[in-house]
């Protein structure tokens, strides 16, 4: 049963330390999506790339996140450094393109003290 | 920049009342996706509309597309238990500038059901 991996499920970190979040998308996909989700903002798109090429990475805070694709089975998104506003749940999802279904990982749960 | 309006927030409604959310966006959209998130779960694709004043059914559900490809609804007929979740709606841009594309999520509803 394909399905998108992302590790590690939780993470508690302390302020200032870099935060590595990592995703395995579906075999064969060749869109990668970084979305974060808080209640306060819902789901926001961070980062996608496509065929391992970033094309959209309007909504991520340049200064301190880094969304890259070292290989098609590997996405990271890196947050250095960490604050606590960056608490929230960091989904990682793939597809065929931006128009077709979207799979969704289980998240990472981040909370920077 | 681009954005998709959904509404209402909340809802909470007794087991077999029906129960329907929608989303808005000011500009024309190419097509519209809609998602379920279970509580503390991932958000699960449930269906895509394209065409222009579409209606599509998924058993107990039903999705309709405007004629304008500016706004969507979810309905879904006697509500289960099994219902509850957050039903989220995600417009697709096509930017012109660019030729690129975005996916926008609307902030969600959160269904409960009570039995």
């Amino acid at each position: 049963d394909a399905r998108v991996t992302q590790t590690p499920r939780h993470k508690v970190t302390e302020m200032g330390q870099e935060v590595t979040m990592r995703c395995q998308p579906i075999l064969g996909h060749n869109t990668v999506f970084w979305y974060r989700q808080t209640m306060m903002q819902g789901l926001e798109l961070l980062a996608y790339f496509r065929n391992r090429a970033p094309l959209d990475d309007s909504g991520m805070p340049k200064d301190r996140f880094s969304a890259e694709m070292p290989d098609a089975t590997l996405a990271t998104l890196k947050i250095q450094p960490s604050e606590p506003r960056d608490s929230a749940v960091y989904f990682c999802a793939s597809g065929f393109g931006v128009s077709t279904e979207a799979f969704f990982g289980q998240g990472t749960r981040l909370t920077v003290v | 920049g681009q954005q998709v309006m959904q509404i209402p927030q909340y809802q909470h409604v007794q087991e077999g009342e029906d129960f329907t959310t929608y989303c808005n966006s000011s500009t024309t959209l190419s097509n519209i996706q809609w998602y379920k998130q279970r509580p503390g779960g991932h958000p699960v694709f449930l269906i895509q509309l394209v065409k222009s004043g579409e209606v599509k059914k998924q058993k107990r559900l039903t999705f309709q597309f405007g004629e304008a490809k500016k706004n969507s609804s979810l309905h879904i007929t006697a509500t289960q238990t099994t219902d509850v979740g957050t039903y989220f709606c995600a417009g697709d841009f096509y930017l012109t500038q660019g030729g690129s594309e975005k996916l926008v999520f609307g902030k969600g509803t959160k269904l409960t059901v009570n039995p």
